[in-house]
């Protein structure tokens, strides 16, 4: 089984809507990381969360980590196409060292 | 800064031919990581070394995947005997430590036929 679980899978917006991404885990998390990837590419990084009800923004994209850091949720206000791409999270877990990573969510922006 | 480095970026070999790909982490970052990613499927963890110590390798299938990283910079990660289902992009990362931020390199997309 998955231990990070990102909804939706897959998103198609039209450019200048808002959306939402999710990530949800069943054990406590240690630190959140959202990455961008490009089809064929490695990943980016973008921002870390690590406290409890922390809230990072860079440029239009928000995210957040729920007080018991197991959610997070990456939103991105006024959609672009060039934030189309792969989002992924990933973390690492409390307890271990290992760093896993979600399922991923394919954005697709139409122009 | 120079970021990972990995090669090749693109290999395609028979099924049980061998296979080695090679990874230059950013200059000292103790922890690497190598990333098996099936296409459609998020990154999983094959292999993590801190240093040139292994701290995980519970998903590395051991009877066809071997890794190394001798004097804990470059790393290799060989596949032998290959499976059609290794088929994938092989992606290296690093970071400062663990519990920290990684960044990855471009991948090496293997493709076994």
């Amino acid at each position: 089984s998955q231990e990070l679980e990102q909804s939706p899978q897959s998103l198609i917006v039209q450019e200048g809507k808002n959306l939402t991404i999710n990530c949800t885990s069943s054990k406590t998390l240690y630190g959140l990381y959202w990455y961008k990837q490009k089809y064929g590419e490695g990943l980016i990084f973008l921002m870390m969360l690590q406290k409890g009800g922390e809230e990072k923004s860079h440029e239009k994209i928000t995210a957040k980590l729920d007080e018991k850091k197991q959610q997070s949720s990456l939103h991105i206000t006024a959609s672009q196409p060039s934030h189309a791409g792969i989002y992924l999270c990933g973390a690492s877990v409390s307890g271990t060292y290992k760093y896993i990573f979600g399922t991923g969510t394919r954005l697709k922006v139409l122009a | 800064e120079a970021g990972v480095a990995q090669s090749p970026r693109y290999k395609i070999i028979e099924k049980r031919q061998s296979v080695a790909f090679w990874c230059n982490p950013i200059s000292g970052h103790a922890t690497l990581y190598w990333y098996q990613q099936i296409l459609g499927q998020g990154p999983k963890l094959l292999i993590q070394f801190q240093n040139n110590g292994v701290v995980d390798d519970s998903q590395l299938p051991k009877d066809r995947f071997s890794a190394e990283r001798l004097k804990g910079v470059d790393s290799t990660l060989k596949i032998q005997p290959a499976k059609l289902e290794d088929s994938a992009v092989y992606l290296c990362a690093s970071s400062l430590g663990t519990r920290i931020e990684a960044f990855f390199g471009q991948g090496t997309r293997l493709t076994v036929v």
